[in-house]
């Protein structure tokens, strides 16, 4: 079975702080995501990575930045924590060979909150 | 640019009942994933069935089927013999095909409620 972890699942910051929400997956997947999930919004995607070093803007990028060094991690990283940055964040992956092409499992999710 | 709606916000049925939950998309892709996804109070979002749009034949998995209109661009989840556990968001997905490292499309979620 696929495996995504998330380090934290809930987690309390102040506003300015530097954020970092890590993400792994041990499928030797090729694409990772990150989303974020509000209510009454659904889940909408912040940055996705398609491979090592590579990354894309999602729909809403605008206050975070990402990192991926190693293939089985990927990193949402907010610079100057705000308050309308309180959320609950998901990561996700996928691989674009073999069964279960495109198929996209998620991590537990990390309740982040701003204050 | 794909959306996905679900017209449901919220849904509650008795246990062992079916229970069907809707689903609408806009694409002008031809060749693309719908996917349904569950998410429990425990928030860990999982799979429960995934169609191909080139498939004429409706995905199933166990009590969980969908009924795929690709004219009409509509896909419903149908809920067999419900449970308890089966209480959850419930979201509607979609990719295109070689979308693989683009993210999906999410509809805004039906909460499902299984009363006992």
């Amino acid at each position: 079975d696929v495996k995504v972890t998330q380090s934290s699942r809930y987690l309390v910051k102040r506003t300015g702080e530097k954020v970092f929400l890590e993400c792994v997956q041990d499928m030797d997947h090729e694409n990772m995501f990150w989303y974020r999930q509000d209510p009454g919004l659904g889940l909408r995607l912040i940055y996705f990575s398609y491979d090592v070093k590579m990354k894309e803007k999602g729909d809403i990028p605008e206050g975070y930045s990402v990192s991926r060094e190693k293939k089985e991690r990927f990193s949402l990283i907010l610079e100057s924590a705000s308050t309308n940055q309180t959320s609950m964040y998901l990561c996700a992956s996928s691989t674009t060979g073999g069964a279960g092409t495109d198929t996209q499992y998620f991590g537990p999710g990390t309740r982040l909150t701003v204050l | 640019a794909q959306t996905v709606t679900q017209s449901q916000p919220e849904m509650s049925v008795q246990e062992a009942e079916t229970v069907t939950l809707s689903c609408t998309y806009d694409t002008s892709e031809n060749n693309y994933y719908l996917f349904w996804y569950k998410q429990p109070p425990s928030r860990q979002m999982i799979l429960v069935i995934r169609q191909e749009a080139y498939k004429q034949q409706n995905a199933t998995e166990n009590r969980f089927s969908v009924n795929f209109q690709k004219a009409a661009k509509s896909f419903s989840l149908k809920i067999s013999d419900s449970q308890l556990g089966d209480t959850a968001m419930y979201f509607c997905a979609f990719m295109k095909v070689g979308g693989g490292a683009d993210g999906l499309t999410f509809g805004k979620g039906t909460h499902l409620i299984i009363q006992p």
